[in-house]
């Protein structure tokens, strides 16, 4: 039963614009959502966040969205830029526990 | 600061051995998860140690264990190793608040092969 789903296995997008991340996750215990990028060859690093009281988060150039009555979370980047290809993990957690239920992970693919 | 460290980097098992892979966390932390990577699956959560004690566990079956030592250093085995266990190990390590708004900090993982 996979709780948190990324539909979208990649994403290819042009230097410059934005990129669109998805998440949807099924369980309404999850409070807590995260964003991680992964490199090859290097374990995950830690982006940003979002709690459930908030419906927005910015960092820079990127941006986490969360629609609690849809179950659904995005990640915004803009601009894209060459570096920012990676592997990107949605996460959720409850704030009881540590323990994080990750999605499948999207590959973006930035295009000079 | 030091990060996470994971030894080996690399391993090559055939069937039914047992492997044992190890953790070293960031000074100061005093928890460890350990994630099974596989494609298309994401990031499997195992198991989290906390001052040398489970505090959390995934759906794994037993032949999936873990220890954490003094240090925090952690170690997970993998005993009668099957060839669907092939996947990327990753630990990862943070303070031990129990809430997921404290960081985890993850390690270079370790690829497993199973022939």
């Amino acid at each position: 039963d996979q709780q948190v789903k990324q539909n979208s296995p990649s994403l290819s997008v042009q230097e410059g614009r934005i990129s669109i991340l998805n998440c949807d996750y099924t369980n309404s215990m999850f409070d807590y959502f995260l964003w991680y990028k992964k490199y090859p060859a290097e374990g995950p690093t830690f982006l940003i966040s979002i709690s459930s009281i908030k419906d927005k988060n910015e960092d820079g150039r990127f941006t986490v969205f969360l629609n609690k009555s849809a179950k659904h979370l995005s990640l915004h980047i803009v601009p894209s830029q060459p570096g920012d290809s990676a592997v990107y993990f949605c996460a959720a957690g409850e704030t009881s526990g540590s323990r994080l239920t990750f999605g499948e992970g999207t590959q973006l693919t930035v295009n000079p | 600061k030091a990060g996470v460290t994971q030894t080996p980097r690399y391993l090559i098992k055939t069937r039914g051995q047992q492997v044992t892979l190890s953790c070293s966390p960031i000074s100061g932390h005093r928890s460890v998860s350990w994630y099974q990577q596989t494609p298309g699956q994401g990031l499997q959560f195992l198991f989290e140690y906390f001052s040398e004690t489970q505090r959390n566990k995934g759906n794994f079956p037993g032949r999936f264990s873990g220890r954490q030592f003094s240090n925090s250093r952690s170690e997970m085995n993998v005993s009668t190793l099957e060839l669907g266990d092939s996947a990327l190990y990753l630990c990862a390590s943070s303070l031990g608040q129990n809430k997921p708004s404290d960081t985890q900090y993850f390690g270079p993982g370790t690829r497993l092969t199973v022939l």
